[in-house]
């Protein structure tokens, strides 16, 4: 499978809003509601933040959101805070019980 | 409280193989599946396979079919993820993490470090 496609680098500053985007097809992203998003802060291990498209873990503060139009996945965080900024992954399930990465973002809180 | 403790850095040859242990504890380790997901250095996440609970089931990603080998033991709670055939590209932090869906990783290893180089 290709990985799915998010912008390098994103950016905002404390207090206001940033989208993440995630742009798979229709055998991935498109085919199921199996979209999770993952925050990496450098050195450290993945931490789930969103899955199954739109649900928070308990203990992700509901800053953070996503959804899905079509092909594409999205991760909202609002009220920017300088923790957040991180490297932000998302994953789809790819059917046949595999997954997929995309590229990752890295937010930069200004 | 749920961990997962992988085995340490390894060092190998082009051509050699590697076995990553990940020994879990805190939860019932049949309720739940094992992803391998590897990252090379500055680079993303790669999601690598996936090892099911209850049946133990397999399913790797295409780029590493024939090469990759993913077990569990349910005795010690550990799954284990060999790689054969290394190249100099295979160098990466290798993680283990216990999920379901295949995609939703919410307890992850602290990674193990994979070098190869002659």
């Amino acid at each position: 499978q290709s990985a799915l496609t998010q912008p390098r680098s994103v950016s905002g500053s404390p207090g206001q809003s940033v989208t993440i985007s995630c742009t798979g097809t229709s055998s991935d992203v498109g085919g199921y509601d199996y979209v999770s998003w993952y925050q990496q802060h450098p050195g450290k291990a993945p931490k789930l933040m969103i899955f199954d498209v739109n649900k928070r873990p308990s203990g992700v503060p509901d800053r953070f959101s996503g959804s899905k139009s079509g092909n594409t996945a999205s991760l909202t965080i609002s009220g920017l805070q300088a923790e957040d900024e991180a490297d932000y992954f998302c994953c789809s399930y790819a059917g046949s019980y595999t997954g997929v990465f995309g590229g990752g973002t890295r937010l930069t809180v200004l | 409280q749920v961990q997962l403790v992988q085995s340490g850095a390894e060092v190998k040859k082009p051509g050699a193989s590697v076995k990553v242990s990940c020994k879990t504890s805190g939860y019932t380790f049949i309720n739940y599946g094992i992803s391998w997901v590897r990252q090379a250095p500055g680079q993303g996440l790669e999601w690598m396979g996936w090892i099911g609970d209850y049946s133990g089931n397999t399913n790797y990603a295409q780029k590493f079919q024939g090469r990759v080998t993913m077990t569990t033991d349910t005795s010690t709670s550990t799954a284990y993820m060999e790689l054969r055939s290394l190249r100099s590209d295979d160098t990466a932090v290798y993680y283990c993490a216990r999920g379901w869906e295949v995609v939703v990783l919410d307890y992850w290893g602290q990674g193990t470090l994979v070098t190869v180089s002659s």
